[in-house]
């Protein structure tokens, strides 16, 4: 069946610093991808998605690429601020399906 | 719109007592599904259904009930509370169509079980 394995939090990281939060995926056929974020207290917000290989998310200065051939869309910031702190979730959806498969969820703090 | 929208907020039940969790949306979403989530095991899916009249089970759905009798309106009935089912409860609509149509997540039930 499809599955997430996205990395190990708690992720602390200071201001201004690069972010990276890996993720693979298994599934058959072609899914499409997703990142949500959940900011505490809250429930989930759809971040980006990607829909087929090689496709790149991007929102709020995040970013995921679709990589067929590793089974991964990794989401990146190149600068993180003190409001991006919250709950990161990668996801995927089968073709032909509408249930979502969802990662653990990575825990990001940035300190000031 | 008011999107998803979930009530209680909070709730606190003794052990073997029922209650509904209310979850209603307003974008004419066929698909709605109920999830729980617990520290360090992100979102499990308790029951979905694919349009009005129509619901199936999820990974977890022992200990829950569901029916759909309208697209706006997806309860989840709790039959006989546990302490296990303490938990933060989410229910979520997707339009269909699109492979890449996102879910949509209300704000969430914090239910505690004594």
């Amino acid at each position: 069946g499809d599955s997430v394995t996205q990395m190990e939090g708690p992720v602390t990281l200071s201001e201004e610093a690069f972010l990276t939060i890996n993720c693979t995926y298994t599934a058959t056929g072609y899914p499409s991808l997703f990142w949500y974020v959940q900011y505490p207290g809250e429930g989930l917000q759809l971040l980006l998605k990607a829909t087929k290989a090689d496709d790149k998310g991007s929102n709020k200065g995040f970013e995921a690429t679709y990589r067929k051939e590793t089974t991964s869309f990794h989401l990146e910031k190149g600068s993180v601020q003190v409001s991006d702190s919250a709950v990161y979730f990668c996801a995927l959806k089968s073709l032909g399906y509408q249930k979502v498969t969802f990662g653990t969820g990575t825990k990001l703090q940035v300190i000031p | 719109n008011a999107g998803v929208t979930q009530t209680p907020k909070f709730q606190v039940l003794k052990t073997g007592q029922s209650m509904t969790l209310q979850c209603a949306q307003d974008m004419n979403h066929e698909y709605m599904s109920w999830y729980r989530q617990d520290p360090g095991m992100g979102l499990r899916l308790i029951h979905y259904s694919v349009g009005a009249g129509i619901t199936d089970q999820g990974e977890v759905p022992n200990g829950y009930n569901v029916s759909r009798s309208t697209t706006e309106d997806f309860p989840l009935r709790l039959l006989s509370a546990a302490p296990s089912q303490t938990s933060v409860y989410f229910c979520a609509s997707t339009g269909q169509g699109a492979p890449g149509n996102e879910q949509f997540f209300g704000p969430g039930t914090r239910l505690t079980v004594l």
